[in-house]
Protein backbone atom coordinates (compact mmCIF):
# COMPACT_ATOMS: atom_id res chain seq x y z
CA UNK A 1 0.00 0.00 0.00
CA UNK A 2 1.38 3.09 -0.88
CA UNK A 3 2.13 5.58 2.12
CA UNK A 4 2.78 8.48 -0.40
CA UNK A 5 0.76 9.69 -3.49
CA UNK A 6 1.46 11.60 -6.20
CA UNK A 7 -1.30 10.88 -8.43
CA UNK A 8 -0.65 13.06 -11.15
CA UNK A 9 1.75 11.35 -13.23
CA UNK A 10 2.54 14.54 -15.41
CA UNK A 11 2.21 18.54 -15.52
CA UNK A 12 1.95 20.78 -18.20
CA UNK A 13 2.67 24.61 -17.87
CA UNK A 14 3.65 27.60 -19.21
CA UNK A 15 6.72 29.96 -18.75
CA UNK A 16 6.04 32.29 -15.80
CA UNK A 17 2.43 30.52 -14.94
CA UNK A 18 2.49 28.74 -11.37
CA UNK A 19 3.38 24.99 -11.10
CA UNK A 20 1.24 22.94 -8.46
CA UNK A 21 2.45 19.82 -7.87
CA UNK A 22 0.26 17.48 -5.37
CA UNK A 23 1.32 15.08 -2.30
CA UNK A 24 -1.24 12.93 -0.18
CA UNK A 25 -0.04 10.32 2.67
CA UNK A 26 -1.63 8.40 4.65
CA UNK A 27 0.68 7.50 7.23
CA UNK A 28 -0.61 9.86 10.11
CA UNK A 29 3.31 9.46 11.89
CA UNK A 30 4.35 11.19 8.78
CA UNK A 31 5.84 14.46 10.28
CA UNK A 32 8.97 15.57 8.18
CA UNK A 33 8.56 16.05 4.50
CA UNK A 34 10.64 16.76 1.52
CA UNK A 35 10.44 17.05 -2.25
CA UNK A 36 13.31 16.48 -4.70
CA UNK A 37 14.07 17.37 -8.14
CA UNK A 38 15.22 14.81 -10.77
CA UNK A 39 16.82 15.87 -13.85
CA UNK A 40 17.20 12.57 -16.72
CA UNK A 41 20.34 10.24 -16.58
CA UNK A 42 21.29 12.65 -12.79
CA UNK A 43 20.33 11.42 -9.24
CA UNK A 44 17.28 13.22 -7.69
CA UNK A 45 18.52 16.79 -5.91
CA UNK A 46 16.79 18.19 -2.55
CA UNK A 47 14.80 20.61 -3.28
CA UNK A 48 12.67 21.74 0.09
CA UNK A 49 11.45 20.21 3.11
CA UNK A 50 8.96 21.24 5.89
CA UNK A 51 8.02 19.86 9.67
CA UNK A 52 4.91 19.01 10.66
CA UNK A 53 4.61 21.98 12.83
CA UNK A 54 4.81 24.01 10.38
CA UNK A 55 2.20 25.14 7.48
CA UNK A 56 4.35 27.03 4.62
CA UNK A 57 8.02 26.72 4.11
CA UNK A 58 9.31 29.10 1.19
CA UNK A 59 12.58 29.46 -0.57
CA UNK A 60 13.03 31.67 -3.56
CA UNK A 61 10.28 30.70 -5.98
CA UNK A 62 9.59 27.14 -4.19
CA UNK A 63 6.96 27.02 -1.28
CA UNK A 64 6.00 23.81 -0.09
CA UNK A 65 2.65 23.62 1.72
CA UNK A 66 1.34 21.33 4.21
CA UNK A 67 -2.18 20.67 5.32
CA UNK A 68 -2.14 18.37 8.29
CA UNK A 69 -5.39 17.96 8.61
CA UNK A 70 -5.88 16.50 4.90
CA UNK A 71 -2.44 15.08 5.07
CA UNK A 72 -1.89 17.08 1.73
CA UNK A 73 0.89 18.75 0.75
CA UNK A 74 1.87 20.52 -2.39
CA UNK A 75 4.83 22.78 -3.77
CA UNK A 76 4.32 25.36 -5.67
CA UNK A 77 6.63 26.98 -7.94
CA UNK A 78 6.43 30.81 -9.24
CA UNK A 79 7.08 31.78 -12.07
CA UNK A 80 7.89 28.50 -13.61
CA UNK A 81 10.87 28.38 -16.11
CA UNK A 82 12.15 25.59 -18.71
CA UNK A 83 14.67 25.07 -16.55
CA UNK A 84 12.06 23.41 -13.53
CA UNK A 85 11.44 20.54 -16.43
CA UNK A 86 12.20 17.52 -14.13
CA UNK A 87 10.71 14.85 -12.15
CA UNK A 88 9.64 15.87 -8.82
CA UNK A 89 9.52 13.54 -6.01
CA UNK A 90 7.62 13.82 -2.80
CA UNK A 91 8.98 12.37 0.20
CA UNK A 92 8.24 11.61 3.78
CA UNK A 93 9.21 10.08 7.28
CA UNK A 94 8.85 9.51 10.72
CA UNK A 95 11.43 11.96 12.17
CA UNK A 96 10.33 11.90 15.79
CA UNK A 97 9.40 8.49 15.99
CA UNK A 98 13.55 7.54 15.23
CA UNK A 99 12.81 6.79 11.54
CA UNK A 100 15.88 7.11 9.38
CA UNK A 101 13.76 6.02 5.94
CA UNK A 102 12.61 7.85 3.50
CA UNK A 103 9.05 6.85 1.67
CA UNK A 104 8.87 8.22 -1.82
CA UNK A 105 6.13 9.03 -3.89
CA UNK A 106 6.07 7.80 -7.34
CA UNK A 107 7.45 11.41 -8.51
CA UNK A 108 5.61 13.71 -10.98
CA UNK A 109 6.87 14.90 -14.57
CA UNK A 110 6.65 18.86 -15.14
CA UNK A 111 6.84 20.50 -18.46
CA UNK A 112 7.63 23.44 -18.52
CA UNK A 113 6.48 24.99 -21.89
CA UNK A 114 8.48 28.14 -23.08
CA UNK B 1 34.86 17.16 -3.50
CA UNK B 2 33.75 14.81 -6.24
CA UNK B 3 30.76 14.18 -3.98
CA UNK B 4 28.83 10.96 -4.55
CA UNK B 5 29.85 8.58 -6.74
CA UNK B 6 28.90 5.13 -8.20
CA UNK B 7 30.66 2.88 -10.39
CA UNK B 8 29.66 1.38 -13.16
CA UNK B 9 27.37 4.03 -14.52
CA UNK B 10 26.05 1.08 -16.54
CA UNK B 11 25.84 -3.27 -16.14
CA UNK B 12 24.46 -6.07 -17.98
CA UNK B 13 24.25 -9.38 -16.18
CA UNK B 14 22.76 -12.38 -16.63
CA UNK B 15 20.62 -14.06 -14.58
CA UNK B 16 22.75 -15.61 -11.44
CA UNK B 17 25.50 -13.90 -11.87
CA UNK B 18 26.74 -11.58 -9.08
CA UNK B 19 28.17 -8.64 -9.13
CA UNK B 20 28.86 -5.51 -6.60
CA UNK B 21 27.62 -1.65 -6.94
CA UNK B 22 30.15 0.50 -5.55
CA UNK B 23 29.27 3.72 -3.83
CA UNK B 24 31.78 6.71 -2.62
CA UNK B 25 31.66 9.92 -0.76
CA UNK B 26 34.52 12.28 0.39
CA UNK B 27 31.89 14.44 2.05
CA UNK B 28 32.66 12.51 5.44
CA UNK B 29 29.07 11.93 5.80
CA UNK B 30 27.60 9.19 8.63
CA UNK B 31 24.44 8.42 6.80
CA UNK B 32 24.38 6.24 3.41
CA UNK B 33 21.64 4.55 1.66
CA UNK B 34 20.80 2.32 -0.98
CA UNK B 35 17.54 2.95 -3.72
CA UNK B 36 16.25 1.58 -6.82
CA UNK B 37 13.94 3.52 -8.80
CA UNK B 38 11.91 1.60 -11.43
CA UNK B 39 9.65 2.82 -14.23
CA UNK B 40 6.42 4.71 -13.09
CA UNK B 41 7.73 3.88 -9.16
CA UNK B 42 9.68 5.90 -6.75
CA UNK B 43 12.91 5.41 -5.60
CA UNK B 44 12.73 2.51 -2.93
CA UNK B 45 14.84 2.43 -0.15
CA UNK B 46 17.09 -1.09 -0.62
CA UNK B 47 19.52 -0.88 2.51
CA UNK B 48 21.19 2.04 4.80
CA UNK B 49 23.72 2.57 7.14
CA UNK B 50 24.09 5.55 9.95
CA UNK B 51 27.55 4.95 10.21
CA UNK B 52 30.41 2.38 9.57
CA UNK B 53 29.76 -1.13 10.78
CA UNK B 54 25.34 -0.44 11.14
CA UNK B 55 23.91 -1.21 8.55
CA UNK B 56 20.25 -1.87 8.70
CA UNK B 57 17.23 -3.19 5.62
CA UNK B 58 14.68 -0.91 3.89
CA UNK B 59 11.80 -1.37 1.91
CA UNK B 60 13.16 -3.87 -0.39
CA UNK B 61 16.31 -5.64 0.75
CA UNK B 62 15.85 -9.15 -0.43
CA UNK B 63 18.65 -10.15 -3.17
CA UNK B 64 21.15 -7.69 -1.68
CA UNK B 65 23.91 -7.50 0.77
CA UNK B 66 25.18 -4.41 2.11
CA UNK B 67 28.52 -4.10 4.86
CA UNK B 68 30.15 -0.54 6.04
CA UNK B 69 33.45 -1.14 6.76
CA UNK B 70 34.49 2.57 5.99
CA UNK B 71 32.53 5.80 6.71
CA UNK B 72 33.45 6.59 2.77
CA UNK B 73 32.37 3.41 1.26
CA UNK B 74 28.97 1.51 0.70
CA UNK B 75 29.36 -1.07 -1.50
CA UNK B 76 25.87 -3.04 -2.78
CA UNK B 77 26.31 -6.68 -3.42
CA UNK B 78 23.85 -8.48 -5.41
CA UNK B 79 24.19 -12.30 -4.59
CA UNK B 80 22.50 -13.68 -7.44
CA UNK B 81 20.89 -11.42 -10.25
CA UNK B 82 17.38 -11.64 -11.64
CA UNK B 83 15.43 -9.91 -14.28
CA UNK B 84 13.16 -8.29 -11.87
CA UNK B 85 16.25 -6.39 -10.39
CA UNK B 86 16.42 -4.73 -13.26
CA UNK B 87 16.98 -1.11 -12.70
CA UNK B 88 18.15 2.12 -11.51
CA UNK B 89 20.29 2.66 -8.42
CA UNK B 90 20.92 5.52 -6.86
CA UNK B 91 23.16 6.06 -3.66
CA UNK B 92 23.10 9.12 -1.25
CA UNK B 93 24.56 9.93 1.84
CA UNK B 94 24.01 12.85 4.29
CA UNK B 95 25.78 14.77 6.89
CA UNK B 96 23.06 14.06 9.30
CA UNK B 97 23.20 11.33 11.97
CA UNK B 98 19.64 10.45 10.76
CA UNK B 99 19.31 10.62 6.96
CA UNK B 100 16.32 12.81 6.72
CA UNK B 101 17.78 15.97 5.83
CA UNK B 102 19.49 16.79 2.46
CA UNK B 103 20.32 13.27 1.42
CA UNK B 104 22.89 13.66 -1.65
CA UNK B 105 22.23 11.45 -4.75
CA UNK B 106 24.75 9.65 -6.55
CA UNK B 107 24.18 9.64 -10.77
CA UNK B 108 22.90 6.11 -10.57
CA UNK B 109 23.73 2.66 -11.78
CA UNK B 110 21.76 1.63 -14.37
CA UNK B 111 21.65 -2.63 -14.36
CA UNK B 112 19.99 -4.72 -17.02
CA UNK B 113 19.33 -8.27 -16.23
CA UNK B 114 18.65 -10.72 -18.64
Amino acid sequence: DQQVKQNSPSLSVQEGRISILNCDYTNSMFDYFLWYKKYPAEGPTFLISISSIKDKNEDGRFTVFLNKSAKHLSLHIVPSQPGDSAVYFCAASELQGGSEKLVFGKGTKLTVNP
Amino acid sequence: NAGVTQTPKFQVLKTGQSMTLQCAQDMNHEYMSWYRQDPGMGLRLIHYSVGAGITDQGEVPNGYNVSRSTTEDFPLRLLSAAPSQTSVYFCASSPQGRGLETQYFGPGTRLLVL
